[in-house]
């Protein structure tokens, strides 16, 4: 099993521009996460799904948008891309039932906004 | 809301030396609550969760509720112990969806 993975490693975006984060996984999790890591800030949530056409949004969703059209992608996208979005941006998948309490965590995509 | 704090951005042990992060919550509720581990060049993973009270790599957690905490030891810290470490909060019931809040990290150097 690969996991949970991310495309692509790092971006640099001019601001205005915009671009998807893909993220995958084949362990066959219904929930999956977007998350921004900011230094000194930890995680915070962008979107989560509960399922293929099932999103809604975290903490930190304003900027972004996701979809879910089947249960191994959950790709994340940036509409006119401002320097506030440079981040690291981690994508995490979770299976449903006992084991729900760990967060599979892909590699991150490190993002620039210039 | 829930919150979780990790008020040390930095900590700095000798090898041999005790070690502890602390982590602290605010939450109306029933918590659940975890330790993450980013070692270098690895991805964010899951260290322990308070559910299983047990000792993963000598650490462990104690969740305290009369002082919402739930601060991460271990009594000889090692040179690999060296990660970024981040405490968790999960809303207790399924309606969670899973989602966890997390604090804001500590990165833990460990000297020779």
């Amino acid at each position: 099993n690969a996991g949970v993975t991310q495309t692509p490693k790092f971006r640099i975006l001019k601001i205005g521009q915009s671009m998807t984060l893909q993220c995958a996984q084949d362990m066959n999790h219904n929930y999956m996460y977007w998350y921004r890591q900011d230094p000194g800030m930890g995680l915070k949530l962008i979107y989560y799904s509960v399922g293929a056409g099932i999103t809604d949004k975290g903490e930190v969703p304003n900027g972004y948008n996701v979809s879910r059209s089947t249960t191994e992608d959950f790709p994340l996208r940036l509409e006119l891309a401002a320097p506030s979005q440079t981040s690291v941006y981690f994508c995490a998948s979770s299976p449903v039932g006992r084991n729900t309490d760990t967060q599979y965590f892909g590699p991150g995509t490190r993002l620039t906004v210039l | 809301a829930q919150r979780v704090t990790q008020p040390e951005k930095l900590l700095s042990v000798f090898k041999g030396a005790p070690v502890e992060l602390k982590c602290n919550y605010s939450y109306s509720g029933s918590p659940e609550l975890f330790w993450y581990v980013q070692y270098s060049r690895q991805r964010l993973q899951l260290l322990l969760r308070h559910i299983s009270r047990e000792s993963i790599k000598g650490f462990t957690a104690d969740l305290n509720k009369g002082e919402t905490s739930f601060h991460l030891k271990k009594p000889f810290a090692q040179e690999e112990d060296s990660a970024m470490y981040y405490c968790a909060l999960r809303r207790a019931g399924g309606t969670s969806y899973g989602k966890l809040t997390f604090g804001q990290g500590t990165i833990l150097t460990v000297h020779p």
